[in-house]
């Protein structure tokens, strides 16, 4: 079975500050992992995937994720942030892209 | 190029009643699927297909039916409607070269 954990519910950062929101998952094979970001009334735009290879990958708009397999986490990161990132944020994981499961979300809110 | 077409955005229906939720594609994708996106939840995988003629249950697909004649279309039947199923609709679909599932824009649905 798989899961996946967003601990942060609601995360607040100040314009131009650092941004890290975490994801851990429980997957019982080599895990397939999406971030996605929701603006309201929209629909799900990918940032970015992992499915093997270097473990930091990066994705649009200035995101980046890291895989750690030891702990079970695909944290997503961005050094800056930008107004227009307030939005919410969903981690994902699947085989082959199929089935996903995702996070509960994290909701991003900047202050200027 | 269309992408992910979801009909109609918005939706209220009386309980009991039935309706159905369009989703078309138009990137020759084999695999499409449902999810539902509640509050505090992410989404929840409905049902799901590898191909035309092939549907498969998610993780929640009680209350609701699909089908699958064609490889561009893939609606979503609601029987009876209940208010339990008041929620947000995604339809997706994914290209199995690819690892990547695109999203329509979302079907906002009440259920009174």
């Amino acid at each position: 079975a798989q899961s996946v954990t967003q601990p942060d519910i609601h995360i607040t950062v100040s314009e131009g500050a650092s941004l890290e929101l975490r994801c851990n998952y429980s997957y019982g094979a080599t895990p397939y992992l999406f971030w996605y970001v929701q603006s309201p009334g929209q629909g799900l735009q990918l940032l970015l995937k992992y499915f093997s290879g270097d473990t930091l990958v990066q994705g649009i708009k200035g995101f980046e994720a890291e895989f750690k397999r030891s702990q079970s986490s695909f944290n997503l990161r961005k050094p800056s942030v930008h107004w227009s990132d307030a939005a919410e944020y969903f981690c994902a994981v699947g085989a082959n892209g199929n089935k996903l499961g995702f996070g509960a979300g994290t909701i991003l809110r900047v202050k200027s | 190029n269309a992408g992910v077409t979801q009909t109609p955005k918005f939706q209220v229906l009386k309980t009991g009643q039935s309706m159905t939720l369009q989703c078309a594609q138009d990137m020759n994708h084999e695999y499409m699927s449902w999810y539902r996106q509640d509050p505090g939840m992410g989404l929840r995988l409905i049902h799901y297909s590898v191909g035309a003629g092939i549907t498969d249950q998610g993780e929640v697909p009680n209350g609701y039916n699909v089908s699958r004649s064609t490889t561009e279309d893939f609606p979503l039947r609601l029987l009876s409607a209940a208010p339990s199923q008041t929620s947000v609709y995604f339809c997706a679909s994914r290209n199995d070269r690819q690892n990547t599932i695109y999203f329509g824009e979302g079907s906002w649905l009440t259920v009174v």
